[in-house]
Parts: C-alpha cells; sequence; structure tokens
C-alpha cells in the first residue's frame, strides 16, 4: 500500500483565493482526520469521519473551512476565502478499527 | 473527554544518554496509547503503540514504553540516544472501542547534544 497520499504537497496561494486540499485514505480504513500543524498551536483535530460521516467537526475554526468524503477512497478540506493565518502543515490520517493512525505527508500551505 | 499531556516542550540529551519523555493520560477507561516521531517536513511516523497487552512496549529504532496504570503514565525511554534521534515525539491516546478518534500531546522537541 502506499500509504495515505496527500496533494498537493505545498501550496502557495494569495489571500481571498480558495483553496482545496485532498487526501486519499489507505485502502481499508474507516476513519480519517484532518490535522492542523503550526509553531503556535501544535497539532490540532479540525475534523474526523468514521465510515464516510462527519463525526465530530468540532476543531473546525470557522465556517471558512469545510471538509468532505463523498467515499472510502477520497477527502477533501477546503479554505474558502483563505487568509494569512491559515498559513500551516494540514496532515491527513486514517485508520483501521482498532489501528494507529496513519499519516500522510502533509501539504504546507501558505498564504501570501 | 481523553486528554494527553507531555511534560516537557523540549528535552535535551547528550549523544549516548537516557532518553525519557514523559506522557500522562487521563481517562478512567485505559485507552489504546501511542507514540509518533516527527522529523523535520515530515509527517508523523508511529513508533509505538499500547493495546492492553503487555505493559512493556518495544518500538522501533531501539525505543520502549512502559504503561503504568496506577500512574496515569506511559513514558518513552530508550537507552541511549543518536544524534538521528533527534525529532519531535507526540504521544497520543484513543478510545479502546467505538470510534478511534486520537487525541495528541503537545509534542517534545528532543535534542541530542554531540
Amino acid at each position: 500500500d502506499a500509504g495515505v497520499i496527500q496533494s498537493p504537497r505545498h501550496e502557495v496561494t494569495e489571500m481571498g483565493q480558495e483553496v482545496t486540499l485532498r487526501c486519499k485514505p489507505i485502502s481499508g480504513h474507516n476513519s480519517l482526520f484532518w490535522y492542523r500543524q503550526t509553531m503556535m498551536r501544535g497539532l490540532e483535530l479540525l475534523i474526523y469521519f468514521n465510515n464516510n460521516v462527519p463525526i465530530d467537526d468540532s476543531g473546525m475554526p470557522e465556517d471558512r473551512f469545510s471538509a468532505k468524503m463523498p467515499n472510502a477512497s477520497f477527502s477533501t478540506l477546503k479554505i474558502q476565502p483563505s487568509e494569512p493565518r491559515d498559513s500551516a502543515v494540514y496532515f491527513c490520517a486514517t485508520g483501521g478499527v482498532r489501528t494507529e493512525a496513519f499519516f500522510g505527508q502533509g501539504t504546507r500551505l501558505t498564504v501570501v | 473527554a481523553q486528554s494527553v499531556t507531555q511534560l516537557g516542550s523540549h528535552v535535551s540529551v547528550s549523544e549516548g544518554a537516557l532518553v525519557l519523555l514523559r506522557c500522562n493520560y487521563s481517562s478512567s477507561v485505559p485507552p489504546y496509547l501511542f507514540w509518533y516521531v516527527q522529523y523535520p517536513n515530515q509527517g508523523l511516523q508511529l513508533l509505538l503503540k499500547y493495546t492492553s497487552a503487555a505493559t512493556l512496549v518495544k518500538g522501533i529504532n531501539g525505543f520502549e514504553a512502559e504503561f503504568k496504570k496506577s500512574e496515569t503514565s506511559f513514558h518513552l525511554t530508550k537507552p541511549s540516544a543518536h544524534m538521528s534521534d533527534a525529532a519531535e515525539y507526540f504521544c497520543a491516546a484513543s478510545n479502546s472501542g467505538g470510534y478511534q478518534k486520537v487525541t495528541f500531546g503537545t509534542g517534545t522537541k528532543l535534542q541530542v547534544i554531540p
């Protein structure tokens, strides 16, 4: 298995633009997590899905952020409009029943 | 709700010295516990995990951790630090059943001094 695949690896965008981050989970994993990592706030859980259903989105910072999981093999995290304070590394992680979370390599987002 | 506390955001050790990174969890039900390592510009990689089997868990790269229910701790140790161990380490916990929401600690950056 290729592991959790995130794209793009790096994204630079201008303030106000829409940004879409993508994640392909490990086949067979039924849980998917989106995390944000910054120097100031560390690793924050934004949202997690179980069997494609959003279970807890209490970590989503505001309405500008949205996440979808239309099927078991794909998820997106969208920021619209983006702001400089959204600059961070965004990680997708997936897990199976009673397994650890496997992390992707992350997307480094820079909003200028 | 589960919470994980890592004592010390930065730890420095000399090469060859003992590494001890501390982690405490809060849960009335013993959770699944994990230690992850993150090297610069990379994702998190699992070092080891505890899933209610043996209380002393051995992981990759010579690391191990001991689950102590009485102390609600899961400290990470390595007898002899290598320069390559310099990284950030995260302790994490998840519920033992149902959904696998993982709660992470704030991380500890390990510096290894030559």
